[in-house]
């Protein structure tokens, strides 16, 4: 499956300050989407980037993926202590129908009030 | 929106024990649905792909007679662990994508499996 490194793997940010998680793969992606865990709970879709350059908002989350489509970021501006969680990036399975995803390792974000 | 039902929660069962796991899609089909492994503060794992009405594929290194895979039915997968020991203690969580396959997953709330 599509190997990607998520980058860094923990953050701890006081509350207002900004966060962003990178993902970045060897290869080329078809699309990639993104989920939170919060602990204790299961992931969540974020948003499925599909496009080169693609650029995505959601209230205080803007997600990108790179022109060359290596390369993915969520960035947080302003977090909330609600943020607190585990970003995952998870590429689909390049060339596969049936939707496998291979999750990155993750970004655990503390966010301090 | 779409909601995916996993049972049970818990499971804390001697060593050599069999368990089974069932994912349920509560209001939409999954001809496929995906189970991971999940151990702590880690990433999900992948573990094998669920296809209705046909066997499972596994991912390499996960032993499919050890994790037996079963979708019998448009809305229902199971994992069943065979011969559980400690090692097998982990969080084992499924998910369906709704719709076609590379539309986003929706996950099941998750099991966490205790082998005493």
């Amino acid at each position: 499956g599509q190997q990607v490194m998520q980058i860094p793997q923990y953050q701890h940010v006081q509350e207002g300050e900004d966060f962003t998680t990178y993902c970045n793969s060897s290869t080329t992606l078809s699309n990639i989407q993104w989920y939170k865990q919060r602990p204790g709970g299961h992931p969540v879709f974020l948003i499925q980037l599909v496009k080169s350059g693609e650029v995505k908002k959601q209230k205080r989350l803007t997600f990108q993926f790179g022109e060359a489509k290596k390369n993915s970021s969520l960035h947080i501006t302003a977090t909330q202590t609600t943020d607190v969680g585990t970003y995952f990036c998870a590429p689909a399975d390049r060339g596969s129908t049936l939707g496998r995803l291979y999750f990155g390792r993750g970004t655990q974000l503390t966010v301090w009030p | 929106g779409a909601v995916v039902s996993q049972h049970p929660s818990w499971v804390i069962c001697k060593s050599g024990t069999s368990v089974k796991i069932e994912c349920r899609s509560l209001d939409f089909q999954a001809t496929t649905m995906f189970w991971y492994r999940q151990f702590p503060k880690q990433s999900l794992m992948l573990m094998a792909t669920s296809n209705e009405g046909s066997k499972a594929t596994y991912e390499q290194g996960v032993e499919k007679d050890k994790f037996l895979i079963n979708h019998a039915s448009l809305t229902l997968s199971t994992l069943t662990v065979t011969s559980a020991h400690p090692e097998d203690s982990s969080f084992y969580i499924c998910s369906a994508p709704e719709g076609n396959h590379n539309q986003p997953q929706h996950f099941g709330d998750g099991t966490r499996l205790s082998i005493l």
